[in-house]
């Protein structure tokens, strides 16, 4: 049973313009959703994150969004910039920081 | 260099053979987890542990054996590979509080011929 799921293995965006990457999920139990950027050969980095009571999260570029109705969450990523080519996973975690489940994650692409 | 190390970097074996994945980090991080990555599946927790002496089993767990007699380090055993563990192993490690921000190692790509 995927816990976490991505359902766009891939996305191909225009550099300057905004990426939205999305993710589902089915257990209620979450305290908190990460999203992280993974480069070729490379481990992956965690990126930005939302508590479950909160809706919306903003780093900079990055924003997250939570429905917590639908059980969804995006990535909003303004403007994109070729140094965001990469694969994003999202993930959900528990508050005790025991088990982190990651979706299958989605490539995103940036193109000129 | 601080950090979280995983060596070594790539492996290739054959079915039936015993490989140990090493993993060892210096922030003296609490929880470690391993987790594989494959395609169409992203990454998948394999087996983690709160503290020395006390690991869980993750998603898919069958087929590796874990140990953690130091914080520090977290090796990951395949007793016997099979072809289907083929993929890319990572270890990574957290503290409690961070909301499941996890600090990876650059992986392990093992190959099972």
């Amino acid at each position: 049973d995927q816990q976490v799921k991505q359902n766009s293995p891939s996305l191909s965006v225009q550099e300057g313009r905004i990426s939205i990457l999305n993710c589902d999920y089915t257990n209620s139990m979450f305290d908190y959703f990460l999203w992280y950027k993974k480069y070729p050969a490379e481990g992956p980095t965690f990126l930005i994150s939302i508590s479950s009571i909160k809706d919306k999260n903003e780093d900079g570029r990055f924003t997250v969004f939570l429905n917590k109705s639908a059980k969804h969450l995006s990535l909003h990523i303004v403007p994109s910039q070729p140094g965001d080519s990469a694969v994003y996973f999202c993930a959900g975690s528990y508050s005790s920081a025991s088990k982190i489940i990651f979706g299958s994650g989605t490539r995103l692409s940036i193109r000129p | 260099d601080a950090g979280i190390t995983q060596s070594p970097r790539y492996k290739i074996t054959e079915t039936g053979r015993q490989v140990t994945l090493m993993c060892h980090q210096t922030w003296s991080h609490s929880y470690m987890f391993w987790y594989r990555q494959d395609l169409g599946h992203g990454l998948r927790l394999i087996y983690y542990s709160a503290a020395a002496d006390i690991t869980d089993k993750g998603e898919v767990p069958d087929g590796y054996v874990v140990s953690r007699s130091k914080t520090e380090n977290f090796p990951l055993t395949l007793e016997s590979a099979t072809r289907s563990q083929t993929s890319v192993y990572f270890c990574a490690s957290s503290e409690p509080g961070q909301g499941g921000k996890l600090f990876f190692g650059s992986g392990t790509q093992l190959s099972v011929l």
